[in-house]
């Protein structure tokens, strides 16, 4: 099946601790983007990348850190620097044949992150 | 600074009834305009979508109204059924970037 894996589905951080969520696509997709979810706040957007060993953040990028080492892998790193992170963290992409600036997103199943 | 404001919040409405959720945005480059549905513990998916070149698009029982000189969209869900309960997100892009900026969401309540 085509589609984007986001692991793990529950993750517990520590004070001080980094955590590392996954996110990896079958889809030959281009372009990938996290997204932050908050109850009543919608999807904000973290970091997104066009292309590999590329990245741009969005509008709520600090306290997190990226990588695209591979087309298809964009892990997503939340650092202690992030103070508030409980939040329904989405991975999506997006690529050819999708519309003309490739518009239509594909999302992952979420991860959801707790601070204990 | 929210640039598509969403409302209601909230919805509820009775089996068979008209579901509709209106957003506004202010960017004028906006030019694509997609609702996306999503269920509780899943990811989003992409519902109907329309650009400032139409007023309406109909998709089975989901149209899309979009009113350009005043800056408005919204979501008409014709019959709606209780597998339609979920939260949706209206959002926007321009053209020459990858960036949606969704709404805040509605979570819609179908009732039997």
């Amino acid at each position: 099946d085509g589609g984007i894996t986001q692991s793990p589905k529950y993750l517990f951080r520590k004070e001080g601790q980094n955590v590392t969520l996954s996110c990896e696509q079958n889809l030959n997709h281009d372009a990938m983007y996290w997204y932050r979810q908050d109850p009543g706040q919608g999807l904000r957007l973290i970091y997104y990348s066009q292309i590999v060993n590329d990245f741009q953040k969005g509008d709520i990028a600090e306290g997190y850190s990226v990588s695209r080492e591979k087309k298809e892998s964009f892990p997503l790193t939340v650092t202690s620097a992030q103070k508030n992170p409980t939040a329904f963290y989405l991975c999506a992409s997006s690529g050819p044949g999708q519309g003309p600036t490739n518009e239509k997103l594909f999302f992952g199943s979420g991860t959801q992150l707790s601070v204990l | 600074q929210q640039q598509v404001k969403q409302s209601p919040q909230s919805l509820i409405v009775q089996k068979g009834g008209i579901s509709i959720i209106n957003c506004a945005y202010e960017n004028t480059a906006f030019d694509y305009f997609p609702w996306y549905q999503q269920f509780p513990g899943k990811g989003p998916a992409l519902l109907i979508a329309i650009r400032p070149d139409v007023s309406e698009k109909k998709e089975g029982r989901f149209t899309i109204s979009f009113n350009k000189s005043a800056k408005q969209f919204s979501l008409h869900i014709m019959d709606s059924q209780p597998g339609d309960s979920a939260t949706y997100f209206c959002a926007a892009r321009t053209g020459s970037n990858y960036k949606l900026t969704f709404g805040k969401g509605t979570l819609l309540t179908v009732n039997p």
